[in-house]
């Protein structure tokens, strides 16, 4: 079973068009939550950090917030420039610090 | 200014060859890693090293080996390629005890193994 899974795999949007994507985990405990965009043929490129159940992060258009159990990335009025692959990572307390990874969630925008 | 550069970009090489993928980061970071993407861009922990000296070593088969001339590179060695080996490679870097920072990100290396 997966660690970190994160829906849908793929979205669609318009222009304009908000939407939501969704992280969820199941470690026993949470010491971080990570959110990456990845273009295509390039490396994940960081975005937010989140620590506890009720934190939120903005940069620009995009809003990640943080519960017990998922996180969401909220894209509001999306632009063709947010198609990416937007990927969410979980570091656990207490084992190896380095986080796991989602597959990550394929956003385009059409224009 | 590359942050973390790694190369080659792509690698086409036939089964059983041994070839090397180099990476060198100029942010004075002390921790580096590799990952592996495959096709479904699932990005997997290979090994990581902290200041020179190997701290993670997930499960990889031995054929990988990763060397850390100084604090700056990390190379990775593969020896035998086997079909299955063909993926992205992506090396990051971070500081410890900033990663709240998050890692930083080479563009990848592309292997195919024919």
């Amino acid at each position: 079973e997966d660690q970190v899974t994160q829906s849908p795999e793929a979205l669609r949007l318009q222009e304009g068009e908000s939407s939501s994507l969704n992280c969820s985990y199941t470690v026993s405990g949470l010491r971080g939550l990570f959110w990456y965009r990845q273009d295509p043929g390039k490396g994940p490129e960081f975005l937010f950090t989140l620590y506890s159940a009720g934190e939120e992060k903005e940069k620009e258009r995009l809003k990640a917030t943080l519960t017990k159990k998922e996180s969401f990335l909220h894209i509001t009025a999306p632009k063709p420039e947010d198609s990416a692959t937007y990927l969410c990572a979980v570091q656990e307390t207490g084992g190896s610090y380095i986080p796991t990874f989602g597959r990550g969630t394929s956003l385009i925008v059409h224009p | 200014d590359t942050a973390v550069s790694q190369t080659p970009k792509y690698l086409v090489t036939q089964m059983g060859n041994d070839k090397s993928i180099k990476c060198e980061q100029n942010l004075g970071h002390d921790t580096m890693y590799w990952y592996k993407q495959d096709s479904k861009k699932f990005l997997k922990i290979m090994f990581s090293y902290n200041n020179k000296e190997l701290i993670i070593n997930e499960t990889v088969p031995n054929r990988f080996s990763p060397k850390s001339p100084d604090k700056a590179h990390l190379n990775l060695h593969i020896n035998s390629l086997e079909l299955g080996d063909s993926a992205v490679y992506f090396c990051a870097s971070s500081q410890r005890g900033t990663e709240h920072y998050g890692y930083t990100f080479g563009s990848g290396t592309r292997l195919t193994v024919v």
